[in-house]
């Protein structure tokens, strides 16, 4: 079945370079887009980017000078690198699985997500 | 950006209909999809499409609208109901999401 799980480092500290990985199982990284989404403590979700089926990527604009997403498909993984940290970087990171449909593309798998800290 | 507005909290007693609203800042024609999230989980996807219903999810749950004013309904609310709802937009990027209706039982 589909799945995605999320990975990382634990406690970051500010000004480091967050690295964060989704392995994906039960679909092709070819043929879906692959998603990041945080979310602070519990509240509103925000969008950070996505891989493209085709390996292209497109970000939100407020994380485009130090957001990076990258996939490796023979290991079926998706990769987030995001630099200069701070505290408010603090939260929970998803990676969610985009399917397209005429009227729009949800998400509709998600990984657990992994709980982010950053402090000194 | 597009802004996606929700009320923040709702109470409703068992059995009766909960109505979520979700308003847009500019047109997004169908592109709203709704989903739950229960304390300590991830977000679950419900509607996609404005008002088509996910396979495996009851039909108490619905949706409707289009452009920019959507509608989330559970009818009947039961008591595992309880989480927050989130309205989501993929009309165009940056893709946003509402702040979220928290469903509580009166």
């Amino acid at each position: 079945q589909v799945q995605l799980k999320e990975s990382g480092p634990g406690p970051v500290q500010p000004s480091q370079t967050l690295s964060l990985t989704c392995t994906v199982s039960g679909f092709s990284l070819t043929s879906f887009s692959v998603h990041w989404v945080r979310q602070h403590s519990g509240k509103r979700l925000e969008w950070m980017g996505r891989v493209w089926s085709d390996g292209k990527t497109s970000y939100n604009s407020v994380f485009t000078s130090r957001l990076s997403i990258s996939r490796d498909t023979s290991k079926s993984q998706v990769f987030l690198k995001m630099n200069s940290l701070q505290t408010e970087d603090t939260g929970t990171y998803y990676c969610a699985r985009g399917i397209f449909y005429y009227h729009g593309s949800p998400f509709d798998y998600w990984g657990q997500g992994v709980m982010v800290t950053v402090s000194s | 950006d597009i802004v996606l507005t929700q009320s923040p909290a709702l109470a409703v007693s068992l059995g009766q209909r909960a109505t979520i609203s979700c308003r847009a800042s500019e047109s997004v024609r169908s592109s709203v999809h709704w989903y739950q999230q229960k304390s300590g989980q991830q977000p679950k996807l419900l509607i996609h499409g404005a008002s088509n219903l996910v396979s495996g999810v009851p039909a108490r749950f619905s949706g409707s609208g289009s452009g920019t004013d959507f509608t989330f309904t559970i009818d009947p609310v039961e008591a595992d109901d309880i989480a927050t709802y989130y309205c989501h937009q993929s009309r165009s990027d940056p893709l946003t999401f509402g702040s979220g209706t928290k469903l509580e039982i009166k």
